[in-house]
């Protein structure tokens, strides 16, 4: 979907190093959400937000953290990368109850 | 935890013939909803069914839940090679809390 879009598509980093994933919306959507995606897994949620001020914790978001920095910005940071973060991420936006998807951040941690 | 699984993980048919793909989850839901993924590419809504629903169509999708067995189907009809790709279920579990879980997914590959 071209109006949610994902910087970078693709990134190596070295372990222990700092690394932000951008995400930014046209939609006009409230709520935002960070998936990981990892093969025979399917996809992981590791924050969401309902607006600005509302940042909600998903099923995996110990080792990230989130920054809404206005409604149509939402960053995901490592703050110290590991191996194992080595995945596809997916920032998406929803309206009513149905999901939005970018094209994903491929992820390497080396 | 996954709340859904996906069955078959892989599956694999001839074009023209019908796929089904199923989806199990654990709590009570609001609504579950059908996704796509082409090659890694980011994932795409196809239907959405609400839990007060037992059957939705669109085009050639079919699908239906049992919230007794806590089960859903996805059955795409005369399927072509373009519908390979990976097919996830998601599921809101209370109205209102907008928070999707997704499960494991199935591969569908559909040769021509």
């Amino acid at each position: 979907d071209a109006d949610v879009t994902q910087t970078p598509r693709n990134r190596i980093t070295k372990t222990g190093k700092r690394i932000m994933l951008e995400c930014s919306q046209t939609k006009g959507h409230d709520r935002m959400y960070w998936y990981r995606q990892d093969p025979g897994l399917g996809l992981r949620l590791i924050y969401y937000s309902f607006d600005v001020k509302d940042i909600n914790k998903g099923e995996i978001s110990d080792g990230y953290s989130v920054s809404r920095q206005a409604q149509a910005k939402f960053s995901l940071s490592l703050e110290s990368a590991i191996p194992n973060q080595t995945a596809l991420y997916f920032c998406a936006t929803s309206d009513y109850d149905r999901l939005h998807f970018g094209s994903g951040t491929r992820l390497t941690v080396v | 935890s996954q709340q859904g699984e996906e069955d078959p993980q892989a599956l694999s048919i001839q074009e023209g013939e019908n796929a089904t793909m199923n989806c199990s989850y654990k709590t009570s839901i609001n609504n579950l909803q059908w996704y796509r993924q082409n090659s890694g590419r980011g994932l795409v809504h196809l239907i959405l069914i609400r839990s007060n629903e037992r059957e939705k169509h669109s085009g050639r999708l079919r699908v239906t839940l049992d919230t007794s067995k806590k089960s859903s189907s996805l059955l795409i009809t005369a399927s072509r090679a373009a519908d390979t790709a990976s097919y996830f279920c998601a599921t809101e579990r209370a109205r209102g809390t907008y928070k999707y879980i997704f499960g494991t997914g199935t591969r569908l590959k559909v040769l021509a």
